[in-house]
């Protein structure tokens, strides 16, 4: 089973500043397989970023997704009021079929 | 637009069950798998399981195997995700989702989206 570890657990910055969000398998994965949710407090989640780095409808170009086998990264590039939330990775597969990370929490420095 | 929504919050006993309602909208039902998660207070996202509205397949994660069941009446368009044996440790937000599929990257995929507002389950003597 492929684990997914987030880092850092928390991010303090302050809005304008960019954000960079780590997500690691403990094996390589399918670029295509790598989903981030943003979720805020009391909200369900809501879709990001799809296959590592496909913006989802409605999603501003400020949110961004990259990586490959191992290392994926979401980066906010000017962080907004509105973009403080934990933040999830996902990840497709065979067995389970879908493995969350722990999430990173991006708070207002 | 595509929606789903939940039932009500919950209260329940230990060593219940619960079934969980997630009435789908704004597409056709059967055209998309529903899976369930969870999250505990203050925790993460726990996938549980998923169900092919048109099959009535499903998957389970295997920490849910024998405890949780997937249904669905397609009549109404709701999916329905009963747990049962319920302990202190199945407090948490249970939520639906559909599962979106496409070719990426010549690789086919699957994620969530959208989900519903999620359902509160509380397990207490």
């Amino acid at each position: 089973e492929i684990v997914l570890t987030q880092s850092p657990g928390t991010l303090s910055l302050s809005p304008g500043e960019r954000a960079t969000l780590s997500c690691r398998a403990s094996q390589s994965v399918r670029t295509s397989y790598l989903t981030w949710y943003q979720q805020k407090p009391g909200q369900a989640p809501r879709l990001l970023i799809y296959g590592a780095s496909s913006r989802a409808t409605g999603i501003p170009d400020r949110f961004s997704g990259s990586g490959s086998v191992t290392d994926f990264t979401l980066t906010i590039s000017r962080l907004e009021p509105e973009d403080f939330a934990v933040y999830y990775c996902q990840l497709y597969g065979s067995s389970p079929r879908f493995t969350f990370g722990p999430g990173t929490k991006v708070e207002i420095k | 637009q595509v929606q789903l929504v939940q039932s009500g919050a919950e209260v329940k006993k230990p060593g219940a069950s619960v079934k969980v309602s997630c009435k789908a909208s704004g597409y056709t039902f059967i055209s998309y798998d529903i899976n369930w998660v969870r999250q505990a207070p203050g925790q993460g996202l726990e996938w549980m399981g998923w169900m092919n509205p048109y099959s009535g397949n499903t998957g389970y994660a295997q920490k849910f195997q024998g405890r949780v069941t997937l249904t669905r009446n397609t009549s109404v368009s709701t999916a329905y995700m009963e747990l049962s044996s319920l302990r202190s440790e199945d407090t948490a937000v249970y939520y639906c989702a559909i599962a979106r599929r496409d070719t990426v990257l010549m690789v086919y995929t699957e994620w969530f989206d959208p989900w519903g507002q999620g359902t509160l389950v509380t397990v207490s003597s």
